[in-house]
């Protein structure tokens, strides 16, 4: 859905840099969240923020951190990027902590 | 511990041959149950929202229906173009985020 987009779409990178990835959404949503995507695992949520600066952690927060300065960008950042890391990550977008959540395109992210 | 289990992982089905798609759970409390789409390299496109027993929703080709213990999404008379990850979400009360099945793979031949 073109409300929703996420940059890089794909990125290599080296274990201990750091990477950002951003989300950005045209809907005013006041809900957004990470989740990454791994074979033999379903869908998992990271962070998520339910306005602008107010975020809480998900299941598999560790090793990364979120900020949201503005209602429509939710950025997601891996402080020292691991291998473990290597991923598909995805944003999604919701009026309300119990709504539909719509997803964006994803981000490839490979950890070297 | 809250679960969701898709059954079964993956499904090859010819050109209107008609099938089910099953989605169990176990949770503490259930606010919705979402069923979504996923074609290869895109993210998930949603398709349902079922939140009480005995709830069912239609859309094209898929039908899906709710009980207390599982959900199923029916596929009647299903295209090349159904070939794609159904992925199976849970919402928890209490709870922000979805949980996910692993999903099931469906391939349609022509």
């Amino acid at each position: 859905d073109a409300g929703i987009t996420q940059s890089p779409r794909h990125k290599v990178t080296e274990t201990g840099t750091p990477v950002t990835l951003r989300c950005h959404q045209t809907e005013n949503h006041r809900y957004m969240y990470w989740y990454r995507q791994d074979p033999g695992h379903g869908l998992r949520l990271i962070h998520y923020s339910y306005g602008v600066k107010d975020t809480d952690k998900g299941e598999v927060s560790d090793g990364y951190s979120v900020s949201r300065s503005k209602t429509e960008d939710f950025l997601l950042t891996l402080e020292s990027a691991t291998s473990s890391q290597t991923s598909v990550y995805f944003c999604a977008m919701g009026t309300s902590g119990a709504d539909t959540q719509y997803f964006g395109p994803g981000t490839r992210l490979t950890v070297l | 511990e809250d679960q969701v289990t898709q059954s079964p992982e993956a499904l090859r089905l010819q050109e209107g041959e008609s099938s089910s798609l099953n989605c169990s759970y176990t949770v503490s409390g259930l606010r919705g149950l979402f069923w979504y789409r996923q074609d290869p390299g895109k993210g998930p496109e949603f398709l349902f929202t079922l939140y009480s027993a005995g709830e069912e929703k239609e859309k094209e080709r898929l039908k899906a229906t709710l009980t207390k213990k599982e959900s199923f999404l029916h596929i009647t008379a299903p295209k090349p173009e159904d070939s794609a990850t159904y992925l199976c979400a849970v919402q928890v009360s209490g709870a922000n985020n979805l949980f996910f099945g692993t999903g099931t793979r469906l391939t349609v031949i022509p």
